[in-house]
């Protein structure tokens, strides 16, 4: 099946710093999402992205299906932000939503 | 998501014990998933299912049931045959219609 990566493990930044998590995966997928798992374990959605580039606010996300890889941009981040960012991706002809092992973001004042 | 709903939020169980966890859903939609943690790891999937009366096995199945009899409920059961039960249990939906997941809060479940 689909493997997925997800770099770096852990992050630590100040305040106002930007930072870039990297997902990749083996396959080709019609599913690709970014979700933030928050301190009491709720995954929140972020984005929905097999392909092309959204933004949200501070967030934003690019997927490269070609080249097998996504990435999340976090600018000017906030304490709020800290957490545990999850990629998940499903390949064609299946039903099951593979996830990474997670980037831990701590962002101190 | 407000739409989905899981009880109880912390479960106790003694060794030995079956217990069952909710997962309820008010969106419509007609799959449904089972998804475990483990302190710092990420999601593996239990069981999943598409439709109303039929479910598959996902990666983790051994020593878990579930039932499908209504489109809005996805019970799983956890049964003395699961080893290493204690970990955090994550109910998910997706429509037919498009293929982002959606997931409830969770229940955390600590066998004594």
């Amino acid at each position: 099946g689909i493997q997925v990566e997800q770099s770096p493990p852990d992050l630590i930044l100040q305040e106002g710093a930007n930072s870039t998590l990297r997902c990749n995966f083996s396959d080709s997928v019609n599913n690709l999402q970014w979700f933030h798992q928050n301190p009491w374990g709720q995954l929140i959605n972020l984005f929905y992205i097999p392909s092309g580039t959204k933004q949200n606010g501070r967030l934003s996300a690019t997927t490269v299906a070609t080249e097998r890889y996504s990435l999340l941009y976090i600018s000017s981040s906030q304490t709020t932000d800290s957490g545990v960012y999850f990629c998940a991706a499903r390949s064609y002809n299946t039903d099951k939503l593979i996830f990474g092992t997670g980037t831990r973001l701590q962002v101190f004042p | 998501d407000g739409g989905i709903t899981q009880s109880p939020k912390y479960l106790f169980r003694k060794e030995g014990q079956n217990v069952t966890l909710s997962c309820e859903q008010n969106l419509n939609h007609d799959a449904m998933y089972w998804y475990r943690q483990d302190p710092g790891q990420g999601l593996r999937l239990i069981y999943y299912s598409q439709i109303v009366n039929d479910f598959q096995k996902g990666d983790i199945a051994e020593g878990y049931s579930v039932s499908r009899e209504k489109k809005e409920s996805f019970p799983l059961t956890v049964t003395s045959a699961q080893k290493n039960p204690t970990a955090f249990y994550l109910c998910a939906v997706r429509g037919v219609s498009y293929n982002e997941q959606f997931f409830g809060p969770g229940t955390r479940l600590t066998v004594l």
